[in-house]
């Protein structure tokens, strides 16, 4: 059974660093485009950010550009989203979905985890 | 600029059908886009990928309910006897080399 289980979210003073993590099962990792997707409190879904299966085919949303870093071990099954320079704005559940089709850019989101609060207060 | 527009509302009577629909901004007509249900307090679950031809893949245990169509610009989710747990946030999602992008949500509530 695919599998991706987000951990890492919590309460995080204003200009604060935060560090999310996704644990992935249940499919060969290194062969899947992975991405953050986060939704502020009673808001739709944003893409954040995209990573290719091989590590490289790095995107971000200009929303987060210079501040969020997106990065994988692929020996680990993880996926990885250093945040910095936090804002009130930033403050939503944040999900790690695997994408389909090429591996390097991905397509649509075919599985989703459930997602990790992150409160910038 | 690659957009998607939903309406932001929609109802249907339980055991009626309903048509959401997802438009494409100009230019990007042939784009393939997927449908995403969201229930409430729960993470959003793929239903299909669906071409510009009307082709689409559904994801695994997606019910034979939900069906997609597409015509020019826009993109449809259909479905069928409706139940209480369709009421849910419907999102529609495309994506382009380097950029991924979701409409703004339908909310369905089911009558």
């Amino acid at each position: 059974e695919v599998q991706v289980v987000e951990s890492g979210g919590g309460l995080v003073q204003p200009g604060g660093s935060l560090r999310l993590s996704c644990a992935a099962s249940g499919f060969t990792f290194s062969r899947h485009n992975m991405n953050w997707v986060r939704q502020a409190p009673g808001k739709g879904l944003e893409w954040v950010a995209s990573i290719g299966g091989g590590g490289r085919h790095i995107y971000y949303a200009d929303s987060v550009k210079g501040r969020f870093t997106i990065s994988r071990d692929n020996a680990k099954n993880s996926l990885f989203l250093q945040m910095n320079s936090l804002g009130a704005e930033d403050t939503a559940l944040y999900y790690c979905a695997r994408a389909g089709g090429s591996p390097d850019y991905g397509d649509h989101f075919e599985s989703w985890g459930r997602g990790t609060l992150v409160t910038v207060s | 600029q690659l957009v998607l527009t939903q309406s932001p509302s929609a109802s249907a009577s339980l055991g009626a059908s309903v048509k959401l629909t997802c438009t494409l901004s100009s230019g990007h007509s042939n784009y393939a886009i997927a449908w995403h249900q969201q229930q409430p307090e729960k993470g959003p679950r793929c239903l299909m990928r669906l071409n510009s031809d009307g082709s689409h893949i559904k994801g695994d245990g997606i019910p034979d309910r939900f069906s997609g169509s597409s015509s020019g610009s826009e993109r449809f989710l259909t479905i069928s006897s409706l139940q209480s747990e369709d009421e849910a946030d419907y999102y529609c999602q495309t994506w382009a080399t380097g950029m991924k992008v979701f409409g703004g949500g339908t909310k369905l509530t089911v009558l």
